[in-house]
């Protein structure tokens, strides 16, 4: 079942915050994070696993709650190089672990 | 280079014509998925390749998509009879295993197709 991406689009402006979030119906396992600029491959972001405590590098961080299947994707002091479309990849418990199901993306923008 | 890599990067053909997509993955990986990518769409799993087992088809659409895989190395989508409805970008990714939850998937920058 394909997770909800929310929301499907924003706009900042450089140096502020956004969250994005990927709920799914069924118990996760795992949510891997991408980012797509346009014409251009995904770009691998991080990998969540149910049970594995919040992520991050540089100013992007995630987390994974269990009971709300739902990961969050948070952008801090963004910067112009952001702007893309950000996609989670969700594998369900029980599932395949590399059978990975998309949400359809949030598009950021970020402007000067 | 380093990097999966997919050829063509775009292909125009006529409805009912047969089209082969190739992918070649990052030497070393065992895994090896097709995605397709509609407009405005998330990515759809089409099949995954590990290692000499059986390929996982279970998100092909119809029996016109098919895919191959030489042992670890060049995979091959073929879609026999294109509708207009095919049209998308099909992606490619390579993962060490593909195993583990943990398993990276790295993408190539995909073949846009466009059935006329």
């Amino acid at each position: 079942q394909q997770p909800v991406q929310s929301p499907q689009a924003v706009i900042l402006r450089e140096g502020e915050d956004a969250v994005i979030n990927c709920s799914s119906s069924k118990a996760l396992y795992s949510v891997h994070w991408y980012r797509q600029k346009h014409g251009e491959a995904p770009v691998f972001l991080m990998i969540l696993l149910k049970g594995g405590e919040q992520k991050g590098h540089d100013k992007i961080s995630a987390s994974f709650n269990e009971k709300k299947q739902q990961s969050s994707l948070y952008l801090t002091a963004s910067q112009l190089s952001y702007s893309g479309t950000y996609f989670c990849g969700t594998a369900n418990s029980g599932g395949s672990n590399y059978k990975l199901t998309f949400g359809k993306g949030t598009l950021l923008t970020v402007n000067p | 280079g380093a990097g999966v890599s997919q050829s063509p990067s775009n292909k125009v053909t006529e409805k009912g014509k047969d089209v082969e997509l190739r992918c070649d993955p990052i030497s070393g990986h065992t895994a090896l998925y097709w995605y397709r990518q509609r407009l405005g769409q998330g990515l759809e799993f089409l099949i995954y390749f590990q290692g000499n087992s059986a390929p996982d088809k279970s998100g092909l659409p119809s029996d016109r998509f098919s895919a191959e895989r030489t042992g670890e190395s060049v995979s091959t989508l073929t879609i026999q009879r294109t509708q207009q409805e095919d049209s998308a970008v099909y992606l490619c990714a390579s993962s060490l295993r593909g195993s583990r939850p943990t398993d990276t998937q790295y993408f190539g920058p995909g073949t846009r197709l466009t059935v006329l």
